[in-house]
């Protein structure tokens, strides 16, 4: 079945600096989304690509949508604490099933 | 890692009928889990938050006699649409909140598709 990995799983960064989360598909996707989670909350839609190659801004993150369509990646620009959570990817396929990554949880200090 | 384990994936039923979904936790204890809804092109909805050995917490708007949730055991929470209507046809995914000490890391998952005719 449909796999869709994403790493890393746990990042720690100094408030200020780049953050990178990665997703990674088995199966050609139809469309991806992102979702936010904050801890001891529930995961919150960010945004969703459709297209190969798409570019997304959203303030200081970035989405991308591979060429292949088979890849993600979500980049934020100087973290700050509010930016701490778990970020999920969520890869549909043509049978429109919804597959989640396995989350990226992001820690800034301060 | 941790798996979460959601039937089935697709059910197709007439209207009237009821229709359960299973939510289990693989290899861990889960003490709450998640059910969401989600239609074509739009995002996660939360509907409740399942609680082991106690009662479901609604999100507003949800009805609870429509939308049955059990969490029986700390592996376990199923969620049955009575008297399912086409209205209902949607995108449903559960999720298991895994506590590894001081960190928490939810596990979704893969979703279930109800269609009722």
């Amino acid at each position: 079945g449909q796999q869709v990995m994403q790493i890393p799983q746990y990042q720690h960064v100094q408030e200020g600096e780049d953050f990178t989360t990665y997703c990674n598909s088995s199966t050609t996707l139809s469309n991806i989304q992102w979702y936010k989670q904050r801890p001891g909350g529930h995961p919150v839609f960010l945004i969703q690509l459709v297209k190969s190659g798409e570019v997304k801004k959203q303030k200081r993150l970035t989405f991308q949508f591979g060429e292949a369509k088979k890849n993600s990646s979500l980049h934020i620009t100087a973290t700050q604490t509010t930016d701490v959570g778990t970020y999920f990817c969520a890869g549909r396929n043509a049978g429109n099933m919804l597959t989640f990554g396995g989350g990226t949880r992001l820690m800034v200090k301060p | 890692g941790a798996v979460v384990s959601q039937h089935p994936s697709w059910v197709i039923c007439k209207s009237g009928t009821s229709v359960k979904i299973e939510c289990r936790s693989l290899d861990f204890q889960a003490t709450t889990m998640f059910w969401y809804r989600q239609f074509p092109k739009q995002s996660l909805m939360l509907m409740a938050t399942s609680n082991e050995g106690s009662k479901a917490t609604y999100e507003q708007g949800v009805e609870k006699d429509k939308f049955l949730i059990n969490h029986a055991s700390l592996t376990l929470s199923t969620l049955t649409v009575t008297s399912a209507h086409p209205e209902d046809s949607s995108f449903y995914i559960c999720s298991a909140r895994d506590l590894q000490g001081a960190n928490e890391k939810l596990f979704f998952g893969s979703g279930t598709q109800l269609s009722v005719l």
